[in-house]
């Protein structure tokens, strides 16, 4: 019963490195989501996959890449990090159409130094 | 453009004392609106999923509501444990089955002994 699983918790990066943070979940949902959260700016959509084999772009994209590599995971890359990525990111899955509502993951604290 | 406010963004109770959070939105036709519930540190946890106008769904203490502008949480006679942030989402019609949601900047609550 581990849901959405989400690695690593915690990360430090210097300005320029790149990672990449992982997102497993194992309910056999169909979508898969990242958001980021900052304090005043709530959740905001980076990138999505509504199905395995498809991702879309969502409201803060510029920055960022994504892979869908199965039906269980989804990734975000950072290629070069910045500051101003600093934040901390979720991932979220859902039934198609996502009326179940979404199930997060306890997400990934990144400092960008 | 779909927007989703919350009010108060910080709410400060007595144990026992009921009170409301509001949810204002704007969204060009509402396929479904969500509350959750975030504690410090933790991926938000999903509460209630809303479809139209005049519908109510209660879990213990809480009872969201829905009109065609707005949701409420209500919080009935609250303990201490009730203290988190709560969340408030929508997703829109024309969001068909991406399953995307809109959130909006959160309310935190605190409930006093």
């Amino acid at each position: 019963n581990a849901g959405v699983t989400q690695t690593p918790k915690f990360q430090v990066l210097k300005t320029g490195q790149s990672m990449t943070l992982q997102c497993a979940q194992d309910m056999n949902h169909n979508s898969m989501y990242w958001y980021r959260q900052d304090p005043g700016m709530g959740l905001r959509l980076i990138y999505y996959s509504a199905s395995e084999g498809t991702t879309d772009k969502g409201e803060v994209p510029n920055g960022y890449n994504v892979s869908r590599l199965n039906k269980r995971e989804f990734s975000l890359r950072l290629e070069s990090a910045a500051p101003s990525q600093t934040s901390v990111y979720f991932c979220a899955s859902s039934a198609k159409g996502g009326n179940y509502g979404y199930t997060f993951g306890s997400g990934t604290r990144l400092t960008v130094v | 453009e779909d927007q989703v406010t919350q009010s108060p963004e910080a709410l400060r109770l007595q144990e026992g004392e009921s009170s409301s959070l509001n949810c204002s939105y704007t969204v060009s036709g509402l396929r479904g609106l969500f509350w959750y519930r975030q504690d410090p540190g933790k991926g938000p946890e999903f509460l209630f999923t809303l479809y139209s106008a005049g519908e109510e769904k209660e879990k213990e203490r809480l009872k969201a509501t829905l009109t065609k502008k707005e949701s409420f949480l209500h919080i009935t006679a609250p303990k201490p444990e009730d203290s988190a942030t709560y969340l408030c989402a929508v997703q829109a019609l024309g969001s068909g089955n991406t399953g995307k949601l809109i959130f909006g900047q959160g309310t935190t609550l605190q409930v006093k002994p």
